[in-house]
């Protein structure tokens, strides 16, 4: 069975300081591979994904992610954080069928 | 409308109550999916459907819940005999395409269901 796991609950950081959020997947073949993020009273907004290709993604609002097959990871990261990025992350892979798997969120707050 | 609404936003439900909740996808939008975030944890798929035809129904937790999209465009989750672990937000997305490996879901605001 995939799943996709989160190590990490909350993630401190100061503006303007890079911001990385983890995320390591096991899916059998190969992974698509998602991030999507939640602000307050907001849906889930999608952000980049990684099909094939390049192993550095580049999304929306300047986050990027590096999928790594060997470690089986695929971290989203920000050169440079906002106070506005503070919002709920969520990871999902997906492999056969037609079904996201999405890790337990990690919750992102950027201090002034 | 511009993106997928969902109604009610908030339900609250005496246990052993039906509630239906509906989906309002993206026109035109083929592909639609409900899932069900418990509080503090990820979405969790629940079933997907492709116009009208419901395709996956492998999440449905147990035969109290049900799914429909009669015309292939608004779609209803039913959930009979409600219990307290049905307590969620259930979330339903929508895409353009065949499936979701195109990468991009839309997904509605929820509707919050509480059953005391």
């Amino acid at each position: 069975a995939q799943s996709v796991a989160q190590p990490e609950d909350q993630v401190n950081v100061a503006e303007g300081n890079p911001l990385t959020v983890k995320c390591t997947y096991s899916v059998s073949g190969n992974p698509y591979l998602f991030w999507y993020v939640q602000y307050p009273n907001r849906g889930l907004q999608f952000l980049l994904k990684y099909i094939t290709g390049d192993n550095l993604v580049k999304g929306s609002y300047g986050f990027e992610a590096e999928f790594n097959k060997s470690q089986t990871s695929f971290h989203l990261k920000k050169p440079s954080a906002l106070v506005s990025d503070s919002a709920l992350y969520f990871c999902a892979a997906k492999a056969a069928g037609n079904k996201l798997t999405f890790g337990g969120g990690t919750r992102v707050l950027v201090k002034p | 409308g511009a993106g997928v609404s969902q109604s009610p936003r908030y339900k609250v439900a005496k246990r052993g109550q039906d509630v239906a909740l509906r989906c309002d996808p993206i026109s035109g939008h083929v592909s639609l999916f409900w899932y069900q975030q418990a509080l503090g944890q990820g979405p969790e798929f629940l079933t997907y459907f492709q116009n009208e035809a419901q395709l996956d129904k492998s999440g449905l937790p147990s035969d109290r819940f049900f799914a429909e999209r009669p015309e292939g465009s608004v779609s209803t989750l039913k959930i009979q005999r409600t219990q307290q672990e049905d307590s969620a937000v259930y979330l339903c997305a929508s895409s353009d395409r065949g499936g979701p490996w195109t990468g991009e879901l839309f997904f509605g605001e929820g509707s919050r269901l509480t059953v005391l």
